[in-house]
């Protein structure tokens, strides 16, 4: 079975623009989580989709959205980029979601510079 | 205000022995408690849940407890062996699907040959 793949690898981005990323999740898999991860901060949830909708939020700011398809695919964008939003972005799936006892399964991550 | 802990940055134990790593919890009342561990460049690996009204759990060479009076997690793994070696992270859930899932800082354990 195909882990969860995250696209793209790297990115590199300057203040103020708009980054999309794309996590695909392990086929089955109906719960997506995304999270930031930073040398300073640590391992930060943004937020959980489920079958479409988000079900879980973490603290991060009205910038960081994101969406599920009716494949699980998930996205997640990042508009008006700041500095500090220089991260691994970190998307895991899973079958029901954070708070059952499934196994969360996470992809590579998304390398973010912003210049 | 909230705050999780992990008892230490690093931690170095000898082959063969058992680690033992700590997360502790303030103004949180978690619904349930996980232990990841990551290795540099990689995403986390998911390795125990434990329930609020559970005490402990055990799976091969780990076991982990949890105390919601103390608010503490153990997180143990025995016979310890290099390949143990990486960063270990423990994460709250606030509710069963509840509004926020917090990670700890972690602990970065080397098991020395």
């Amino acid at each position: 079975k195909a882990g969860v793949t995250q696209t793209p690898r790297y990115l590199i981005k300057t203040r103020g623009q708009q980054v999309t990323l794309s996590c695909s999740p392990i086929s089955g898999h109906r719960s997506v989580s995304w999270y930031q991860q930073t040398p300073g901060q640590g391992l930060q949830f943004l937020f959980e989709y489920f079958s479409e909708t988000q079900r879980n939020k973490g603290n991060f700011p009205g910038r960081f959205s994101g969406r599920q398809f009716s494949n699980s695919r998930s996205e997640m964008n990042v508009s008006t980029l700041e500095l500090g939003d220089s991260a691994l972005y970190l998307c895991a799936s899973s079958l029901e979601g954070l708070g059952s006892t499934d196994t969360q399964y996470f992809g590579p991550g998304t390398r973010l510079t912003v210049l | 205000s909230q705050k999780i802990e992990q008892n230490s940055e690093a931690l170095n134990i000898q082959e063969g022995k058992t680690a033992t790593l700590t997360c502790n919890y303030t103004n949180y009342s978690p619904a349930y408690l996980q232990w990841y561990r990551q290795d540099p460049g990689r995403g986390p690996v998911f390795l125990l849940l434990i329930r609020e009204n559970e005490k402990e759990k055990r799976k091969e060479r780990l076991k982990v407890t949890f105390d919601t009076t103390l608010k503490q997690s153990l997180f143990h793994i025995t016979a310890s062996q290099p390949a143990d070696s990486a960063t270990y992270l423990c994460a709250l859930g606030v509710d069963n699907y509840g509004q926020n899932f917090v990670f700890g800082p972690g602990t970065r354990l080397s098991v020395l040959p």
